[in-house]
């Protein structure tokens, strides 16, 4: 059985550019999460999509956005980058809300020049 | 919302030692806290869980606690190995609709031979 695919593995991108995250959660996992990771402030909930929708949001700017297709993959879009946002993205799956632990994929490293 | 605190936030042993992590929450709806491992420049790993229906729960060297009156649960490691060298994430989360997990900080386990 396949985990979680995150692409790209590496970005280097610059100040006030766009950049789009991909993950493909485990087949039959219609529950996919996103969370930044940084050595100061640990691993913070971005958003959580279920069946094409967005259940949950974390208290990030708008220029955080996600979507998730039929087929459960989901991406994320941070807009206008700021330095700060270099981090670790990682994505989760799981099978449904409540019914167990998370699957991670890799992660996707953003730096922001 | 929930907040999970965690403490050592780093912890050196011996090899051969024990080794115990506590973390605590705040939000008594809570219901399900998993515990997850991430190696250096790897993905976060779930070790072990517990529900809230449970008080203990073991696999192998490794073990949880729940003390719900307290809010608080622990990871016990025994007989520690080298490769238990990692960070450990402690989460807690309810089954309330849309509900996202909350993450502890961490605790870095160095485990000296």
């Amino acid at each position: 059985k396949a985990g979680v695919t995150q692409t790209p593995r590496y970005l280097i991108k610059t100040r006030g550019q766009q950049v789009t995250l991909s993950c493909s959660p485990i087949s039959g996992h219609r529950s996919v999460s996103w969370y930044q990771q940084t050595p100061g402030q640990g691993l913070q909930f971005l958003f959580e999509y279920f069946s094409e929708t967005q259940r949950n949001k974390g208290n990030f700017p708008g220029r955080f956005s996600g979507r998730q297709f039929s087929n459960s993959r989901s991406e994320m879009n941070v807009s206008t980058l700021e330095l700060g946002d270099s981090a670790l993205y990682l994505c989760a799956s799981s099978t449904e809300q409540g019914s167990g632990g998370y699957t991670f994929g890799s992660g996707t490293r953003l730096t922001v020049v | 919302g929930e907040n999970v605190e965690q403490h050592p936030s780093t912890l050196s042993v011996q090899e051969g030692d024990s080794a115990v992590i506590k973390c605590t929450y705040s939000d008594s709806a809570s219901n399900y806290f998993p515990w997850y491992k991430q190696e250096l420049g790897k993905r976060p790993q779930l070790i072990i869980d517990i529900r809230s229906n449970v008080g203990e729960k073991k696999d192998q060297r490794i073990a949880v606690t729940l003390n719900k009156t307290a809010k608080h649960f622990s990871l016990h490691i025994t007989e520690t190995q080298p490769e238990d060298s990692a960070v450990y994430f402690c989460a807690a989360r309810g089954d309330n609709y849309g509900q996202n997990f909350v993450f502890g900080p961490g605790t870095r386990l160095s485990v000296l031979p």
